[in-house]
């Protein structure tokens, strides 16, 4: 069974870092893309950012770019979000999300779906 | 404002079958596959539909999704009250070189 578990959220204020972790198990990591989607409090579903199956292509959306970076830790099969210079737009629930489809059989990064979804961590950004 | 315009919400009777929308442009709807997610209350999003109209292993068959052009919908029949949800649907931008969502639509069943 897949499972994803982010862990790193918590409640900084404006300016500062925080690092965000997603541990993951049930498949082989290094073979799917990976994702950051956000949740603002009663809003919709922001992407934040995607990186490919190797590591070795990432993408964000422009509001984050700069200040936030995605990573992979493929011995501990384990995402990342470094978050730097939080801004209270920030504050959000912060998923991890895996690809649907194999990154290297089939070549469909960064087009891919987003298959199962964590359960959230949550990021609160506030003086 | 989102790039994907949703309408925010949908309402139908138990049985009934509803249909949501989303309009997009040349640069996402109508070059890219549109993905299309549901999220219950209080709990993450889940895949309901990808690649335009594929199901997951899991999903109903009362769940179907199709596009045209720059745009895209997903139709609900059978309604049932366990449907009440939010409703989202995303796609590929290539001039963003990101991922765009629609605003979402709650769906109440009557």
């Amino acid at each position: 069974e897949v499972q994803l578990l982010e862990s790193g959220g918590g409640l900084v204020e404006p300016g500062g870092s925080l690092r965000l972790s997603c541990a993951t198990s049930g498949f082989t990591f290094g073979t799917y893309a990976m994702n950051w989607v956000r949740q603002a409090p009663g809003k919709g579903l922001q992407w934040v950012s995607s990186t490919s199956g190797t590591g070795d292509s990432t993408y964000y959306t422009d509001s984050v770019r700069g200040r936030f970076a995605i990573s992979r830790d493929h011995f501990k099969s384990t995402l990342y979000l470094q978050m730097n210079s939080l801004r209270a737009e920030d504050t959000a629930v912060y998923y991890c999300v895996k690809g649907l489809y194999n990154d290297i059989l089939t070549g469909h990064y960064p087009d891919d779906a987003f298959d199962i979804w964590g359960q959230g961590t949550i990021v609160s950004v506030s003086s | 404002q989102s790039v994907l315009t949703q309408p925010p919400s949908a309402s139908g009777t138990p049985g009934q079958r509803v249909s949501i929308s989303c309009s997009g442009s040349t640069s996402n709807i109508g070059s890219n596959d549109v993905n299309w997610y549901r999220q219950l209350p209080g709990t993450a999003p889940k895949l309901l539909i990808h690649n335009n109209n594929q199901r997951p292993s899991g999903v109903p068959d009362r769940f179907s999704g199709s596009r045209s052009g720059t745009s895209a919908s997903l139709a609900i029949s059978g309604l049932q009250s366990e449907d009440e949800a939010d409703y989202y649907c995303a796609a590929w931008d290539d001039n963003l070189n990101g991922w765009v969502f629609g605003g979402g639509t709650t769906l109440t069943v009557l």
